[in-house]
């Protein structure tokens, strides 16, 4: 099956900062998102982008299908920014990656 | 406009006790899909429903675990005889199409505790 690894595993971060989160994925997929799970454990989509580039306010991905990647980048991160971000790709079934998990301190 | 919607938020059982976890999707979505979490882990895919359908049960643990979305009603995840390895956080999603191409809309989740 399909494998997505996401780097780092942990960020710290100090109010403010930008940071880039990253996926890698092992074969071809028509869909990947990219999902926050806030301290409460609620999961929101941030982006449905099987290719190309999107941005919302402070947040922006970019996924190369071509060469099997996606990129989170956060800027001037916040402390509500804080919990872990997954990456899941696939079609039909999305597989998740172990995530990253962010800290975003004041 | 109502998200996906989970019930109960927590859920307590005894070892052997049937568990009931309920999902009722966004408005106008007829894909479901339901995720578990274990502590300090990722999402694991369990099972793909459309109504009245079971699409991919690939992720279903062989015994014990049930899952239907019925014509009328919300989708139903069932474990039956729980042990304490059932413990963890219970996600359903849903969306309009299928997975494919358009975005998943998670619940609040159901966290189950087995005692």
């Amino acid at each position: 099956g399909i494998q997505v690894e996401q780097s780092p595993p942990d960020l710290i971060l100090q109010e403010g900062a930008n940071s880039t989160l990253r996926c890698n994925f092992s074969d071809s997929v028509n869909n990947l998102q990219w999902f926050h799970q806030n301290p409460w454990g609620q999961l929101i989509n941030l982006f449905y982008i099987p290719s190309g580039t999107k941005q919302n306010g402070r947040l922006s991905a970019t996924t190369v299908a071509t060469e099997r990647y996606s990129l989170l980048y956060i800027s001037s991160s916040q402390t509500t920014d804080s919990g872990v971000y997954f990456c899941a790709v696939g079609g039909g079934k999305l597989i998740f990656g172990q995530g990253t998990e962010l800290s975003v301190k004041p | 406009n109502a998200g996906v919607m989970q019930n109960p938020r927590h859920l307590v059982r005894r070892r052997g006790q049937e568990a009931r976890l309920r999902c009722s999707p966004m408005k106008g979505h007829s894909h479901v899909y339901w995720y578990r979490q274990l502590p300090e882990e990722g999402l694991k895919f369990m099972v793909y429903l459309q109504k009245e359908n079971i699409i991919d049960e690939s992720g279903m643990p062989k015994e014990r675990f049930s899952a239907e979305f019925p014509k009328e009603g919300p989708s139903i995840l069932r474990i039956q005889q729980v042990v304490r390895g059932d413990s963890a956080a219970y996600f359903c999603a849903s969306s309009g199409d299928s997975s494919y191409n358009s975005p998943l809309h998670f619940g609040n989740g159901t966290r189950l505790t087995v005692t």
